[in-house]
C-alpha cells in the first residue's frame, strides 16, 4: 500500500521552464492538495481539489495551476518557473476536507 | 479559521513524557484540533485531533481545555524517534500550518 506517491523526488530547473509536478493515491480519498514548504517555515497551502474535477486556490496560487485528472491523480504545473518557486513540495489526500490528511515524501524542486 | 501559537522549541528526557502546548483562543465551536509531527524533511504524519473531548491513541494523548482555547499534546514515553516538528491546526475547512514546535528528545 504506498499511500500517497510523488514524482520527481527532486529536480533542478532553469528559470522560464516548465513542468508538472505529479501525484497519486490509493486510498480512495476525495479530497487531495498541493503544498509548498520554504526553509525554517510551515506548509503553506497552493491549490487544492475537493472532490474530482473541482479546484480551488489556497494561501498561495499564484505561478501555479492544477488538474485533477481523475480521483488518484492530482498534478501541479508551474508554466514558467522562477527562483522564488524553489520550495519542498507536498501532496496530501483525505477522505473529506476535516478528515487527516495523508502525505507524500516530497518534491524537492530548485529553480536556478 | 483559527491560528494557534506553540513554543518555537522544547526539550524532554528520553523515556520522560513530552507535554507539548498549544494556544487557540479564537476556537470557534466547529473547529477541531489537530496534530502533525515532521521528522527532518519528510512529509508531515498524522498523530491524532479532536473536538472537545480528550483523545488518546497508539502514538499520543489529546488534551483539550475544557473552554477549548488551548490544548496539550502527550507523548508518553517519549524516545529518540520522536524528536521533530509538532504543528498543532485548528481547522474548519483548511489547514494552516504554523512554523509549530521543535522538539529534541535527549538521551
Amino acid at each position: 500500500n504506498a499511500g500517497v506517491t510523488q514524482t520527481p523526488k527532486f529536480q533542478v530547473l532553469k528559470t522560464g521552464q516548465s513542468m508538472t509536478l505529479q501525484c497519486a493515491q490509493d486510498m480512495n480519498h476525495n479530497s487531495m492538495y498541493w503544498y509548498r514548504q520554504d526553509p525554517g517555515m510551515g506548509l503553506r497551502l497552493i491549490y487544492y481539489s475537493a472532490s474530482e474535477g473541482t479546484t480551488d486556490k489556497g494561501e498561495v496560487p499564484n505561478g501555479y495551476n492544477v488538474s485533477r485528472l481523475n480521483k488518484r491523480e492530482f498534478s501541479l504545473r508551474l508554466e514558467s518557473a522562477a527562483p522564488s518557486q524553489t520550495s519542498v513540495y507536498f501532496c496530501a489526500s483525505s477522505e473529506g476536507r476535516r478528515q487527516p490528511q495523508h502525505f507524500g515524501d516530497g518534491t524537492r524542486l530548485s529553480i536556478l | 479559521d483559527a491560528k494557534t501559537t506553540q513554543p518555537p522549541s522544547m526539550d524532554c528526557a528520553e523515556g520522560r513524557a513530552a507535554n507539548l502546548p498549544c494556544n487557540h483562543s479564537t476556537i470557534s465551536g466547529n473547529e477541531y484540533v489537530y496534530w502533525y509531527r515532521q521528522i527532518h524533511s519528510q512529509g508531515p504524519q498524522y498523530i491524532i485531533h479532536g473536538l472537545k473531548n480528550n483523545e488518546t491513541n497508539e502514538m499520543a494523548s489529546l488534551i483539550i481545555t475544557e473552554d477549548r482555547k488551548s490544548s496539550t499534546l502527550i507523548l508518553p514515553h517519549a524516545t529518540l524517534r520522536d524528536t521533530a516538528v509538532y504543528y498543532c491546526i485548528v481547522t474548519g475547512n483548511q489547514f494552516y500550518f504554523g512554523t509549530g514546535t521543535s522538539l529534541t528528545v535527549i538521551p
